[in-house]
């Protein structure tokens, strides 16, 4: 069974500051992907961005980048010049991928809630 | 881009009766849908894999007659909850994938359920 931990069940970081969410997981998969979801309090899920595990290169989307660490199962998720619109629950999700494009569902951390001060 | 429906976005009964959402894939096959439940301030949890034109394959712990799923044609899967009673009220949300797009998977709006 596949496990997601995230160490911090909440940050507060100042408007434009940066910031870095971890996430830990355990598997014995080899193909696998690796997403961070934000989830505001509307409960929309949001994703923020994905990592496929046998792509050495880190994930980046806009102000939102990963530090992928396979050999240590890590996959933190950094936000740059953070804005009050990022305030939200942010959590870090796995799914193993099989040949032929089929995909178990996801397995999630407990989740972090971030909150951007003025 | 892809999207996934989900109806009705909040619901309120009386404890007792059975409610049914629904979950559509508007642009895509889905093959496959998966059914998530989600308490106040805890994380999403699985409860189930939807198969079209086969059964659900359901998560340790999720009483399959108790939430019944029926995915009967490609785009479409239905969770039913059954006989529902206070402790089912939590948040309800599907998630499909386009295989063929190699896409991540992708969220419907959820299902605020909420038994008297």
């Amino acid at each position: 069974a596949q496990t997601v931990t995230q160490s911090q069940p909440e940050m507060s970081v100042q408007e434009a500051e940066t910031v870095t969410l971890s996430c830990t997981y355990d598997t014995s998969e080899n193909n696998y992907y690796l997403f961070w979801y934000k989830q505001p309090p509307s409960r929309q899920m949001i994703l923020v961005i994905r990592q496929e595990a046998y792509k050495q290169q880190n994930a980046t989307e806009n102000r939102f980048s990963v530090n992928f660490q396979k050999a240590a199962k890590s996959f933190s998720l950094k936000i740059s010049d953070s804005q009050l619109g990022d305030t939200a629950m942010y959590f870090c999700a796995f799914m193993i991928l099989y040949s032929g494009g089929g995909a178990d569902g996801l397995t999630f951390g407990k989740g972090t809630h971030l909150i951007i001060q003025p | 881009g892809a999207v996934v429906s989900q109806h009705p976005s909040w619901v309120i009964c009386k404890s007792g009766t059975s409610v049914k959402i629904e979950c559509r894939s508007l642009d895509f096959q889905a093959t496959t849908m998966f059914w998530y439940r989600q308490f106040p301030k805890q994380s999403l949890m699985l409860m189930a894999t939807s198969n079209e034109g086969s059964k659900a394959t359901y998560e340790q712990g999720v009483e399959k007659d108790k939430f019944l799923i029926n995915h009967a044609s490609l785009t479409l899967s239905t969770l039913t909850v059954t006989s529902a009673h206070p402790e089912d009220s939590s948040f309800y949300i599907c998630s499909a994938r386009d295989p063929l797009a190699n896409q991540p998977q992708h969220f419907g709006d959820g299902t605020r359920l909420s038994i008297l």
